[in-house]
């Protein structure tokens, strides 16, 4: 079964740090890029970022750029998502999303994970 | 002006087709976009519908019903999500999706009630 997991969500304080994870299975990670996408509480998606599958290829929204780092490790099946300076903006469920092909401008189709909850909130 | 612009809210009758549109910034020009179609229910994340570029470059999704499909309005620089045959359990959000630049952008998305 295609899988994909996220964890790592929380309750931070604006300016810290966090770091959020996704544990893929039941396909070949490293064939793939792969993508994080955001919704705000009564909001729509908004893609995040995303990564090719050898990692070359890394874009992100202008609202994030120099503040988080997509990355991944091929060997585990793992894509993470390294998040600094946080926002209360940045305050939304974080989904990890499997691209259709290996570069960053394939889109998502239909293997997402469940989200975790990210509120940055003092 | 945003990148893709769907409206707020539709409603339509059991039974009934309806055409929801994701227009695309003026100074672009749909031709040569590939549209993503997404549906979403209260408390999940969003589920792939199809893609479409032109009639040679689509892709259903997965256990999508045949009832769901897409076109362009090059008129309206639009991509046009067509659902057929209404059914209640088609009351949800549905959000368009392009590669725009260097980068994924989502429509606002369109409440569809089913009265």
């Amino acid at each position: 079964e295609v899988q994909l997991v996220e964890s790592g969500g929380g309750l931070v304080q604006p300016g810290t740090s966090l770091r959020l994870s996704c544990a893929a299975s039941g396909f070949n990670f490293d064939d793939y890029a792969m993508h994080w996408v955001r919704q705000a509480p009564g909001q729509g998606p908004e893609w995040v970022s995303g990564i090719s599958w050898e990692s070359g290829g890394r874009n992100y929204v202008d609202s994030v750029k120099g503040r988080f780092t997509i990355s991944r490790d091929n060997a585990k099946s793992s894509l993470y998502l390294e998040m600094n300076n946080l926002r209360p903006e940045d305050t939304a469920t974080y989904y990890c999303v499997k691209a259709y092909c290996e570069t960053v401008n394939c889109g998502m189709e239909d293997v997402w994970g469940k989200g975790t909850t990210v509120t940055v909130s003092s | 002006q945003a990148v893709l612009t769907q409206p707020s809210a539709l409603s339509a009758s059991p039974g009934a087709s309806v055409s929801l549109t994701c227009t695309l910034r003026s100074g672009t020009n749909v031709a040569g976009y590939r549209i993503f179609w997404y549906q979403q229910k209260p408390g999940s994340p969003p589920q792939y519908l199809l893609r479409y570029k032109s009639d040679s470059d689509k892709k259903q999704g997965s256990g999508v019903p045949s009832r769901f499909s897409a076109s362009k309005d090059a008129s309206a620089n639009a991509g046009i999500l067509l659902i057929s045959g209404l059914q209640s359990e088609d009351e949800a959000d549905y959000y368009c999706m392009t590669w725009h630049l260097s980068g994924w952008v989502f429509g606002g998305g369109t409440r569809l009630t089913v009265l």
